[in-house]
């Protein structure tokens, strides 16, 4: 099946740095991806839809400053993490649709950032 | 955000017996469902899908079922194996809006 990689896996950062995530496609382009947010042993929780070429609709209660998404080609999307603080520290996974496909979603693995 | 942030519910099976896993879906709209798996630390991995004009679809091992009148998803494993042992959430889209809106989750425990 299609390959959504995510990069880094783990990320350790002191307070106040940005992270950078990376979201790539490796076997597909995709039009649209997905930026979630996942606490421990919580449900993921969507914090903005990215399209190619567009600014990200971010969800309700996400602060777009905060969390910046670019999704510049049609393989890869970013999510920086600026100014982080330890209450950012959670599990980030990101997704792809296919272009032009019926709705299935391809998962990264996920990328853990912690804040100290 | 839309998708609810609850502690994960718990299920223990015995390893052979079949699994009952439940998910109430929050929007009428919604028409495509899918059942993902997680395993810890890692992304979620599909499992298996139904549309909205469906309400049974099998799979290996794993069947759904969907009931619009009550807003209800269902996923069955049979005979239940120790690599079942994760957290599964169902998600809802509507693939006219592009999203995908996560359950809660359901912790599967397989008891050897």
């Amino acid at each position: 099946g299609a390959v959504v990689s995510q990069h880094p896996s783990r990320v350790i950062c002191k307070s106040g740095t940005s992270v950078k995530i990376e979201c790539r496609s490796l076997d597909f382009q995709a039009t649209t991806m997905f930026w979630y947010r996942q606490f421990p042993k919580k449900s993921l929780m969507l914090m903005a839809t990215s399209n190619e070429g567009s600014k990200a609709t971010y969800e309700q209660g996400v602060e777009k400053d905060k969390f910046l998404i670019n999704h510049a080609s049609l393989t890869l999307s970013t999510l920086t993490v600026t100014s982080a603080h330890p209450e950012d520290s959670s599990f980030y996974i990101c997704s792809a649709r296919t272009h032009g496909g019926t709705g299935e979603l391809f998962f990264g693995e996920g990328s853990r950032l912690t804040v100290l | 955000g839309e998708s609810v942030g609850l502690h994960l519910p718990t299920l223990s099976v015995q390893e052979g017996d079949n699994s009952i896993i439940n998910c109430a879906y929050s929007n009428s709209a919604s028409d495509y469902f899918i059942w993902y798996k997680q395993e810890s630390g890692k992304g979620p991995q599909f499992i298996i899908d139904i549309r909205s004009n469906m309400d049974k679809r099998q799979g290996q091992r794993v069947t759904v079922l969907l009931n619009k009148t009550v807003k209800h998803l269902s996923l069955q494993i049979a005979a239940t194996q120790p690599g079942d042992s994760a957290v599964y959430f169902c998600a809802e889209i509507r693939t006219s809006y592009d999203k995908v809106i996560f359950g809660p989750g359901t912790s599967l425990s397989v008891i050897p």
